[in-house]
């Protein structure tokens, strides 16, 4: 089975933290994902990645970075935490099969960060 | 632009009754992928099904069943006699373009409540 872990289920930060998400994932897989889940917006792409040290931009990148190191490890860094970043942080991967198809993403358990 | 678009935001219904959720999308790539996610109250999201853009057959997993219409660019689910269990979030979610992309966009989600 795809195991895709996040670090922390709950965080609680103080405005102007900075906050480190981390996301690791243990089927090998090229692509990873992380999305932020609030109410009435349903997912939202804030980056992803498609190989180490890769990165693309998604459709909410302000306010966040990301890091891959390692092919099983994404990490998503908020540099200075605001209350609007108040929000479910979920991370996803998949896996890549250049020119055959795009496979089904799995996600991890979600991480709800208060920011306060 | 690509665009995922659940219109129904939340669903009630009696246990037994069928129930579809629809789910439009844009996209102006000839090669792209569609998926329904579930997210239970638990909090993770479960892949139900993937559909690619040259396999307009619609599919049927026990009391699940899909329908694909390019003419139409709709992804509807069909639950037959739902179930307490089947109450969740669903997600409908596009990906296009060839494997080595990992984009992938999610719908705003339709909550399906079903009552005993």
């Amino acid at each position: 089975d795809v195991k895709v872990t996040q670090s922390s289920r709950y965080l609680v930060k103080r405005t102007g933290e900075k906050v480190f998400l981390e996301c690791v994932q243990d089927m090998d897989h090229e692509n990873m994902f992380w999305y932020r889940q609030d109410p009435g917006l349903g997912l939202r792409l804030i980056y992803f990645s498609y190989d180490v040290k890769m990165k693309e931009k998604g459709d909410i990148p302000e306010g966040y970075s990301v890091s891959r190191e390692k092919k099983e490890r994404f990490s998503l860094i908020l540099e200075s935490a605001s209350t609007n970043q108040t929000s479910m942080y979920l991370c996803a991967s998949s896996l890549s099969l250049t020119g055959v198809m795009n496979t089904e993403a799995f996600f991890g358990q979600g991480t709800r960060l208060t920011v306060v | 632009a690509q665009k995922v678009t659940q219109a129904q935001t939340e669903i009630s219904v009696v246990e037994k009754e069928d129930v579809t959720l629809d789910c439009v999308y844009e996209t102006r790539d000839t090669t792209y992928y569609l998926f329904w996610y579930k997210q239970p109250p638990s909090g993770e999201l479960v892949f139900l099904i993937r559909r690619n853009s040259f396999d307009e057959q619609n599919e049927i997993s026990g009391r699940y069943s899909w329908n694909f219409q390019k003419s139409t660019s709709s992804f509807n689910f069909t639950i037959t006699a739902s179930q307490v269990v089947d109450s969740a979030v669903y997600f409908c979610a596009l990906s296009w373009g060839g494997g080595s992309q990992g984009n992938l966009i999610f719908g705003k989600g339709t909550k399906l409540s079903v009552k005993p």
